[in-house]
């Protein structure tokens, strides 16, 4: 049973289109994030959601929205892609949040984007 | 918000060797993870360091946290070509940017 799944693993889109990227997690977990890793590999934390709630949001540009139906889920859509948004995007769960607090974190699989 | 850098940002070994990668941050540590990504994967979580002076040790990776809660050093003796990937250091949701690893049989 995966615990933190994101689908699709791979998705190759134009640029100026609209996508998204679903994440579902099945650990009971009241955190769950969303991570971009770009080319030099190099993980950058984009958003996190506790209790619904958006509690960190690092300088992303607003064509990326976060949506959580509830707190298993956490999709990301991302408005009128540009090149530079290629990169693979990474899901995560967790127990707890905040920025003082030691918390484990339970990464999807990725997807990666590549936009054309 | 942490800052983490890790050194070196990527090590070339024969197998058989240890190694030693490197992680310091810009603040204090409560607590610091590591983990392992292997190419096209997701990240495997390898252990999680939280008191001035803890060891951990999981096969054959052993993590550090010093004293002074600033830096972690992971250690992988007698390297296999299994340990090959990229080891990335966290706290507090940042990651550091990762340490690049191949093992050359």
């Amino acid at each position: 049973d995966t615990a933190v799944s994101q689908t699709p693993k791979y998705l190759v889109t134009q640029m100026g289109n609209d996508k998204s990227i679903k994440c579902e997690q099945n650990l009971g977990h009241d955190t769950m994030y969303w991570y971009k890793q770009d080319s030099k590999k190099f993980l950058k934390i984009m958003f996190s959601y506790n209790n619904k709630e958006l509690i960190i949001n690092e300088t992303v540009p607003n064509r990326f929205s976060p949506k959580s139906p509830d707190k298993a889920h956490l999709n990301l859509h991302i408005n009128s892609l540009e090149l530079g948004d290629s990169a693979v995007y990474f899901c995560a769960s967790s127990q707890g949040g905040g920025t003082s607090t030691v918390r484990k974190l339970f990464f999807g699989s990725g997807t990666q984007l590549s936009v054309l | 918000s942490q800052e983490l850098e890790q050194s070196p940002q990527s090590l070339i070994v024969q197998e058989g060797k240890n190694l030693t990668i490197n992680c310091t941050s810009s603040k204090t540590l409560y607590g610091l993870y590591w983990y392992k990504q292997k190419y096209g994967e997701g990240l495997i979580f390898l252990m999680m360091l939280q008191k001035g002076g803890e060891e951990k040790s999981h096969e054959k990776i052993t993590a550090k946290l010093d004293e002074k809660k600033q830096q972690s050093s992971l250690h992988i003796t007698a390297s296999q070509p299994s340990h090959a990937g990229i080891y990335l250091c966290g706290a507090e949701g940042s990651f550091g940017q990762g340490t690049e690893l191949s093992v050359k049989p």
